[in-house]
């Protein structure tokens, strides 16, 4: 089955720690996103890649960071300088950047206790 | 910068009562708009994608329309599995043809 993973599906971390989400695809798509959704507000674009080894800021980059060094995987670590990482972490893949249809992974929620 | 707004934010229908939700949109160079289904805990699943105004797309009981301005999500004969928040989103030719999303409306379908 051809689709997008991410783990873990629940994540805890303490103030002042870094975590990394994972999120894979099988769907040979060149492009991959990472979204952030609170309640009350829109999915917000974090970060988007559009070829391996590259990699753009969107509108909420601040405290976070990604990699791209292999196709299939685009993972997102949430660092300590990230003021209020509390939320529901989505990735998306489309065939090309920004003029595909995106589909969506099934989320990661991240708690900060 | 583009905007989406819509409307209901949430909405609670009776088995088999047919509604519509609203999207109205600002974007400069649409590309594309379109809608997704999310389940609570779940990632959006993906429902259709509209290019021009005129254009219409249906899948079992949904129907989604465009205009120049809004989209409309009409929902026929809604069944509780319908039960979910629905997103919009559009594409503009300015800002580098990011998706802006809009914050859902929440539909409830009771038996």
């Amino acid at each position: 089955d051809g689709g997008i993973t991410q783990s873990p599906k629940y994540l805890f971390r303490k103030e002042g720690q870094n975590v990394t989400l994972s999120c894979e695809q099988n769907l040979n798509h060149d492009a991959m996103y990472w979204y952030r959704q609170d309640p009350g507000q829109g999915l917000r674009l974090i970060y988007y890649s559009q070829i391996v080894n590259d990699f753009q800021k969107g509108d909420i980059a601040e405290g976070y960071s990604v990699s791209r060094e292999k196709k299939e995987s685009f993972p997102l670590t949430v660092t300590s300088a990230q003021k209020n990482p509390t939320a529901f972490y989505l990735c998306a893949s489309s065939p090309r950047v920004h003029t595909d249809t995106q589909y969506f992974g099934p989320g990661t929620r991240l708690t900060v206790l | 910068e583009d905007q989406v707004t819509q409307s209901p934010e949430a909405l609670r229908l009776q088995e088999g009562e047919s509604s519509s939700l609203n999207c109205s949109y600002t974007v400069s160079g649409l590309r594309g708009l379109f809608w997704y289904r999310q389940d609570p805990g779940k990632g959006p699943e993906f429902l259709f994608t509209l290019y021009s105004a005129g254009e219409e797309k249906e899948k079992e009981r949904l129907k989604a329309t465009l205009t120049k301005k809004e989209s409309f999500l009409h929902i026929t004969a809604p069944k509780p599995e319908d039960s979910a928040t629905y997103l919009c989103a559009v594409q503009g030719s300015g800002g580098g043809n990011k998706l802006t999303f809009g914050t859902g409306t929440q539909l409830k379908v009771e038996l």
